[in-house]
């Protein structure tokens, strides 16, 4: 069964700082992967996906996540953290073996934010 | 900028009793899902919907849920008789087609707690 793992429940990182969040998934096909964030108050809010292709992509915010099939990881990264960034992540893939698209999560990064 | 939109935000409720957590997905949108998270832990998928029916559910989804799509524009999820485990926060999401490739697009949550 496909899996999602976040390995960091929580990271501290001070604003204008590179950012890095870990995401290792066990999936056997090329998988559809997902980042999300949700701020407080907010839903989940898509930052960027990969299907195929360069496997470095570009989201919103600034964000960029490269798929590496070799280590089955999915990080996601920022060059300069800003203090709005401090928010929950959360990685997801999608599932195949359905009827329907569902996602699978994992467990979540919590990011803050120091000034 | 079209959203997923849920109501309420928080429900308490006294265990036994029945609830009903309210969404209105994007409007061209033909495909509903519930993701339900318990504290701490990863966000769950539930269920799908379209075409009115049920396209695929969870071991969560027991006989005590059901969905519905009452009008052109609202999709409920009623918990008939609720538990302390299912104190939870509730998302709804909804997407265009349906694809693995698709976004799926979340609303802020109701976070329910069963007293």
């Amino acid at each position: 069964a496909q899996s999602v793992t976040q390995p960091d429940i929580h990271i501290t990182v001070s604003e204008g700082a590179s950012l890095e969040l870990r995401c290792n998934y066990s999936y056997g096909a090329t998988p559809y992967l997902f980042w999300y964030v949700q701020s407080p108050g907010q839903g989940l809010q898509l930052l960027l996906k990969y299907f195929s292709g360069d496997t470095l992509v570009q989201g919103i915010k600034g964000f960029e996540a490269e798929f590496k099939r070799s280590q089955s990881s999915f990080n996601l990264r920022k060059p300069s953290v800003h203090w709005s960034d401090a928010a929950e992540y959360f990685c997801a893939v999608t599932s195949y073996g359905g009827a329907t698209n569902k996602l699978i999560f994992g467990t979540g990064t919590l990011l803050a934010v120091q000034p | 900028e079209p959203e997923v939109t849920q109501t309420p935000s928080h429900q308490v409720t006294q265990m036994g009793q029945e609830v009903i957590l309210r969404c209105v997905p994007i409007s061209n949108h033909l495909y509903f899902y519930w993701y339900r998270q318990i504290l701490g832990q990863k966000v769950e998928f539930l269920v799908s919907f379209y075409n009115n029916e049920i396209s695929e559910k969870s071991e969560i989804f027991d006989d005590q849920f059901s969905v519905e799509r009452p009008d052109g524009s609202n999709f409920t999820l009623k918990i008939r008789s609720t538990k302390l485990e299912d104190s939870a926060m509730y998302f709804c999401a909804s997407s265009r087609t349906g694809g693995f490739e698709d976004t799926q697009y979340f609303g802020p949550g109701t976070r329910l707690t069963v007293l």
